[in-house]
């Protein structure tokens, strides 16, 4: 069964600490994302990357940063965590050469920063 | 920027009542997809629409894109409380594999 998997389901954080936010896929996908969920806004994309070594901005990528430098492992990096960063983070992949782009998500982290 | 915007935002529903949500975007897309997600759940994939005028069922579940391909509908024929979720759609930005998603339409099926 295809699988995507963060590492932490539930953070706790205060302001000013650094996060990193763990996301393994096993389906050896090309493309990596990470979106955050907030209540009313849906989805926000906040980088994704293409390639192992290659990364683009979302929409939100203020705040953040990401790595990847295997195939299967995108972090998304909170260098100073804020309140406004209290979220639910969800990590997708999808593949590009099965045409259709499916996006498989991870079971999410809720990151709460105090 | 590209944005795709879902109605309504909320719906509750009586077990047995049909139920639609409409996904529009402010630019030609390529293709539409719709997701579901479980309250506590992850989105997970439903369906992907390509072609203008398209229409797909899944059982009680039917799919619709747009003549413009701007614009998309899922209704729910006799919800049932396994349809309680939110569905989003979702479409590739300026035909990347970046994909926008909409604001998502909240289901709640009460008995």
């Amino acid at each position: 069964d295809v699988k995507v998997t963060q590492s932490s389901r539930y953070l706790v954080k205060r302001t000013g600490e650094k996060v990193f936010l763990e996301c393994v896929q096993d389906m050896d996908h090309e493309n990596m994302f990470w979106y955050r969920q907030d209540p009313g806004l849906g989805l926000r994309l906040i980088y994704f990357s293409y390639d192992v070594k290659m990364k683009e901005k979302g929409d939100i990528p203020e705040g953040y940063s990401v790595s990847r430098e295997k195939k299967e492992r995108f972090s998304l990096i909170l260098e100073s965590a804020s309140t406004n960063q209290t979220s639910m983070y969800l990590c997708a992949s999808s593949s590009r050469t099965s045409g259709a782009n499916v996006l498989t998500f991870g079971a999410g982290s809720r990151l709460t920063v105090l | 920027g590209q944005q795709v915007m879902q109605i309504p935002q909320y719906q509750h529903v009586q077990e047995g009542e049909d139920f639609t949500t409409y996904c529009n975007s402010s630019t030609t897309l390529s293709n539409i997809q719709w997701y579901k997600q479980r309250p506590g759940g992850h989105p997970v994939f439903l369906i992907q629409l390509v072609k203008s005028g398209e229409v797909k069922k899944q059982k009680r579940l039917t799919f619709q894109f747009g003549e413009a391909k701007k614009n998309s509908s899922l209704h729910i024929t006799a919800t049932q409380t396994t349809d309680v979720g939110t569905y989003f759609c979702a479409g590739p930005f300026s035909g990347t594999y970046k994909y926008i998603f909409g604001t998502g339409t909240r289901l709640k099926v009460l008995a």
